[in-house]
């Protein structure tokens, strides 16, 4: 079992183009969350997955985010016209079902936009 | 919504202390309490977990207390060792919501040799 795999781990972005970070979560899990740590801080909740439909998306910005976790390949989580701001390391989880199932991390991507 | 306060922010002790972080909760519906450890530039790494039917659980050197009446949770570290060095978060989630964790602001642990 490889875990949840996540790429690119590095991705670096001009101001105003658009970032793809992809997240395949661990065999047999179809739920699916995002996170995402800013430098020296904790991990915020952005949206939580399961295959082809948000449950909860409470935490992601209104604008220029977005995600998806179709019924075959990866999650996906886009971040249009990147700003200096969206730099962070984003992680994504998965996890059996809903009843408190332990979730296990990516090794995540560390966007830095320039 | 949730609200998870970790404290203290930066934790230094000596090889062999043992090492106590604080969380306390704000959402009494709350019942699935996880511990993390973050080395630095890592994922995130589940250490202990506690659900709110139980007030302790142990294994090996690490315990994790539960006090529902209060709404707060805490980690024990004993006999630390200097690879306990890292960033641990607190998180907090509720049994129909699945794995979203709600996070503390994490502590940075340093054990000096």
């Amino acid at each position: 079992n490889a875990g949840v795999m996540q790429n690119p781990r590095h991705l670096v972005r001009r101001r105003g183009q658009e970032a793809r970070l992809r997240c395949s979560p661990m065999k047999g899990h179809s739920h699916v969350y995002w996170y995402r740590q800013l430098p020296e801080e904790g991990l915020k909740f952005m949206v939580y997955l399961q295959k082809e439909n948000i449950i909860d998306e409470s935490g992601m910005p209104k604008e220029r985010f977005s995600a998806e976790f179709p019924k075959e390949g990866p999650s996906i989580l886009r971040i249009q016209q990147v700003v200096r701001g969206d730099s962070a390391a984003y992680f994504c989880a998965s996890s059996l079902g809903q009843k408190n199932t332990e979730a296990f991390f990516g090794q995540g991507t560390r966007l830095t936009v320039v | 919504g949730e609200n998870v306060e970790q404290h203290p922010s930066t934790l230094s002790v000596q090889e062999g202390d043992s090492a106590v972080i604080k969380c306390t909760y704000s959402d009494s519906a709350s019942n699935y309490f996880p511990w993390y450890k973050q080395e630095l530039g890592k994922r995130p790494q589940l250490i202990i977990d506690i659900r709110s039917n139980v007030g302790e659980k142990k294994d090996q050197r690490i315990a994790v207390t539960l006090n529902k009446t209060a709404k707060h949770f805490s980690l024990h570290i004993t006999e630390t060792q200097p690879e306990d060095s890292a960033v641990y978060f607190c998180a907090a989630s509720k049994g129909n919501q699945g794995g979203k964790l709600i996070f503390g602001q994490g502590t940075e642990l340093s054990v000096k040799p």
